[in-house]
């Protein structure tokens, strides 16, 4: 089965950036999307690696490279504390993968 | 805008079936894209359980594959999750989802509250 690893925990002080990794096999072939859960839903912040759907702010990013997908939050808010999730669509097998998620503390 | 509400049973005993559905308003569950559940054990991450794809295909989770059942009512506008003899590792919260607009890849930009069942011994 396919596997994507993100780092369980993060913490960054308010006004520095974050960086949450998402690393699996063949990733460069896939597409990576990210979501941000707060309270109950999770919520769609990144698709296609790198496209910001309209209502998320300008300091989230992504990229790819390689294996590893990086979502970037600059300049840190109070608000951003939350668990991210990377996700990605294996065509192969048409199932959907998550990886495991990673807690972002504001410290 | 499309908007997704989880309705069913809070407590299932365990070795029975657990159903719930998905009520869609907004877009017509006929001709959307990707209509998706996925759980979350208590203090876990997400996890896919399966999905109906538009052409009419369903996808499941292979941990689930034999117990799930994804299917759509048209009429109702609303898809349904069908999960047999569940245990108490079928304790989640469990999410809609969906992605209504073709597109080139899978991801999901409409999700419902969420709905917490508890299977019980």
């Amino acid at each position: 089965s396919y596997d994507l690893t993100q780092p369980p925990s993060l913490s960054v002080a308010p006004g520095q950036t974050a960086t949450i990794s998402c690393g699996g096999a063949n990733l460069g072939t896939k597409g990576v999307h990210w979501y941000r859960q707060k309270a109950q839903a999770p919520e769609l912040v990144i698709h296609d690696d790198t496209e910001r759907p309209s209502g998320t702010p300008e300091r989230f990013s992504g990229s790819k490279s390689g294996n590893t997908a990086t979502l970037t939050i600059r300049r840190v808010e109070d608000g951003d504390e939350a668990d991210y999730y990377c996700q990605v669509w294996d065509r192969n097998s048409n199932h959907i993968i998550f990886g495991g998620g990673t807690k972002l503390t504001v410290l | 805008q499309v908007q997704l509400q989880e309705a069913g049973p809070g407590l299932v005993k365990a070795s029975e079936t657990l159903s719930l559905t998905c009520t869609v308003s907004g877009h017509l569950v006929a001709s959307g894209y990707y209509w998706t559940w996925i759980r979350q054990s208590p203090g876990k991450g997400l996890e896919w359980i399966g999905s109906k794809y538009y052409i009419g295909t369903s996808h499941y989770s292979p941990s689930l594959k034999g117990r799930v059942t994804i299917s759509k009512n048209t009429s109702k506008n609303l898809f349904s999750l069908t999960l047999k003899s569940v245990t108490a590792a079928d304790t989640a919260l469990y999410f809609c989802a969906a992605r209504v607009t073709v597109t080139n890849d899978i991801w999901f930009d409409s999700w419902g509250q969420g709905i917490l069942v508890t299977v019980s011994s």
